[in-house]
């Protein structure tokens, strides 16, 4: 069973600066890694699929990165819709998982 | 348009079972995995598992292997989830959601999740 650690568990910054959020493997899913963006009463919003592959109407602030191990997603310059919390996924075979999550909020 | 529709809110007791539903539209029913996804309050994401509607096969997260059961009614294109055991940390919001490729693909990609449902609030207390 693979674990994803994401970090930092929160992020407080303010609109128009850069957000980088970090998730590690406990080991390599290939490039089977995937971003979600989460508000409160609202489904998840699949944002990044294999990595780097934004999903459709996804801005291109969103951008996605690593291999292995390690992933990375950036959000270029915040807007004031971004403030949310976001979750790494990983697919092992039939399996899949999520990270912890971090909330990115308005500092 | 792909919706997913979910079955209302539930309230059970510690022990009792709980079978959710989900039905489809908008697509080929049996063209896409159906996952469900939880999400107790104050938490984060748990997935739960995924089904193939084609074939009915599923897989299930191992913490929650032997107490749920996914299946699908291709004639009324639902997916349902069932719950049995019930404990208070099972209470949370439950979504189901449609995978972004097709059923041959989920295994070559992230198997992400593209489409969800309004989600189900289940509640277990006594």
């Amino acid at each position: 069973e693979i674990v994803l650690t994401q970090s930092p568990a929160t992020l407080s910054l303010s609109p128009g600066e850069r957000a980088t959020l970090s998730c590690r493997a406990s080991q390599s899913v290939s490039n089977y890694l995937a971003w979600y963006q989460h508000k409160p009463g609202q489904a998840p919003r699949l944002l990044i699929y294999d990595v780097f592959t934004r999903a459709i109407g996804i801005p291109a602030r969103f951008s996605g990165s690593g291999s292995g191990t390690n992933f990375t997603l950036t959000i270029s310059s915040l807007e004031p819709e971004d403030f949310a919390v976001y979750y790494c996924q990983e697919r092992n075979n039939w399996l899949l998982s999520f990270g912890g999550g971090t909330k990115v909020e308005i500092k | 348009q792909v919706q997913l529709v979910q079955s209302g809110a539930e309230v059970k007791k510690p022990g009792d079972s709980v079978k959710l539903s989900c039905k489809a539209s908008g697509y080929t029913f049996t063209s896409h995995h159906i996952h469900w996804v939880r999400q107790a309050p104050g938490q984060g994401l748990e997935w739960m598992g995924i089904i193939n509607p084609d074939d009915g096969g599923s897989r299930y997260a191992p913490i929650i292997e032997g107490r749920v059961t996914m299946t699908r009614d291709t004639s009324t294109s639902t997916i349902y989830m069932e719950l049995s055991s019930l404990r208070s940390e099972d209470t949370a919001m439950y979504y189901c959601g449609r995978t972004l490729v097709g059923l041959r693909y989920c295994i070559t990609t992230s198997c992400q999740i593209q489409h969800w449902g309004q989600g189900t609030l289940v509640t277990v207390s006594s």
